[in-house]
């Protein structure tokens, strides 16, 4: 299995602009997280699915964020508009159950400029 | 809001010496994880043990679970360069989803 894919690596862009990051799962997982990490703050969850239906978004820092799941194989993290203190590390996750192990994507390095 | 909370923040250990982290929670679990992040990297699970279990191994990994105090500890031994990287405690309560400590820089030299 490839693990779980994220993409694209890594995103610059300008203050304004709408962000998407990609998320495909391991297949046959069931459940889906996106994190965020900062030096600052560490690592926060920020939403997760279970059976493509979110859970909970209570990390969702505010209504700038959306995150879809439309189906088993697939994931989006939208950001829109941009600024500069979204600025962090997006990863997203994948377990059989919710409450067991999780399995990490590479990441992607995210900088609003 | 991070439940667990990792002691101590930093460590700098020789290559061959044991490290040890420990990790401290707050509210009732259902299992706790360890987790490793290598500098740019996401991170990768190490070891799973659930409010049942007391002690753990795999490999050089041993952990210990203690649920009267609300903690946890990673013993890594005969540590190796390649052991450098952040250490990360998970715990799940009701909830299926996991709650990430603030981590533990480890750095083993040679």
């Amino acid at each position: 299995d490839a693990g779980v894919i994220q993409s694209p690596r890594h995103e610059v862009t300008e203050m304004g602009q709408e962000v998407t990051l990609r998320c495909k799962p391991i297949s046959g997982h069931n459940s889906l997280f996106w994190y965020r990490q900062t030096m600052m703050r560490g690592l926060e969850l920020l939403i997760y699915f279970n059976n493509n239906v979110p859970i909970d978004d209570s990390g969702m820092p505010e209504d700038r964020f959306s995150a879809k799941m439309p189906n088993a194989s697939f994931s989006t993290l939208k950001i829109q508009p941009s600024e500069p203190r979204d600025s962090a590390v997006y990863f997203c996750a994948s377990s059989l159950d919710g409450k067991e192990t999780q399995y990490f994507g590479p990441g992607t390095r995210l900088l609003v400029l | 809001s991070q439940q667990g909370e990792e002691d101590p923040q930093a460590l700098s250990i020789q290559e061959g010496e044991n490290a040890t982290m420990n990790c401290s929670y707050k509210t009732s679990i259902n299992n706790l994880q360890w987790y490793r992040q290598n500098s740019g990297r996401g991170l990768v699970h190490l070891i799973l043990i659930r409010s049942n279990e007391r002690e753990k191994h795999s490999g050089r990994l041993r952990v210990t679970l203690d649920t009267s105090k609300k903690s946890s500890s990673l013993l890594i031994t005969a540590s190796r360069a390649a052991d450098t990287a952040s250490y990360f405690c998970a715990t799940t309560g009701t909830a299926s989803k996991l709650t990430f400590g603030t981590g533990t820089r480890l750095q083993v030299t040679l």
